[in-house]
């Protein structure tokens, strides 16, 4: 079967570094997703990792260890406006489009 | 182009009573999705409709719960006497529908409250 754990909640503040994990087993790997979800708003796509190692963009990076069966999302110079939910998904083996979703991560920034 | 619609946005039925919700995905994208979550909860995936394939339904909670993809393109969601349980957000994403991890992308979502 596949699993995804993340944690439920965290907290940082404004211009800090946060670091969001994700765990997930599975018989197989395609991938991993990690979108935001603002309150009340869709997910929004934020990085797909495949390869182990880090990926940049911008404020944002994911970093992926396929050994370990791990990532982490990591946000810099925190803005209020980062305040969100945070999603992990992973596509099952065999079929690699019906992601298998985390429970999100609810990060505040505070002032 | 424009992203994935939805509608209605918001939707108030009265307990046994039949709604329909609407998808319109991304102009090209083969791959389509609807999820439902409640509030505070996860992602819940309902049903998956790739190409001219048969749809993966597996996600459907009973059968009351039916979904349509008509020409490839715009889906229509069915619950069928509705229940209040059946409250919740039902978000529609679609991909372009290669092969490998495939980046899903969300419309707003309707929000179906069962009164």
């Amino acid at each position: 079967g596949q699993n995804i754990d993340q944690p439920t909640e965290m907290t940082a503040t404004e211009g800090a570094i946060v670091q969001i994990n994700c765990t997930y087993q599975t018989s197989g790997f395609n991938g991993l997703f990690w979108y935001q979800q603002h309150a009340g708003e869709a997910p929004t796509f934020l990085s797909y990792n495949v390869l182990d190692g880090l990926e940049e963009k911008g404020r944002f990076s994911s970093f992926l260890s396929r050994s370990k069966g791990y990532s982490y999302l990591l946000l810099k110079e925190l803005q209020m406006k980062d305040s969100a939910s945070y999603l992990c998904a992973c596509p099952p083996p065999g079929n690699n489009r019906k992601l298998i979703w985390g429970l999100g991560t609810s990060l505040a920034v505070n002032p | 182009g424009a992203g994935v619609s939805q509608s209605p946005s918001n939707k108030v039925t009265e307990k046994g009573k039949d709604v329909e919700l609407r998808c319109d995905p991304i102009s090209g994208h083969t791959a389509l999705y609807w999820y439902r979550q409640s509030l505070g909860q996860g992602l819940e995936f309902l049903i998956y409709f790739q190409g001219n394939s048969a749809p993966d339904k597996s996600g459907l909670p009973s059968d009351r719960f039916s979904a349509e993809r008509t020409g490839g393109s715009v889906s229509t969601l069915t619950i069928q006497r509705t229940q209040q349980e059946d409250s919740a957000v039902y978000l529609c994403a679609s991909s372009q529908g290669g092969t490998g991890g495939e980046t899903q992308y969300f419309g707003p979502g309707t929000r179906l409250l069962v009164l």
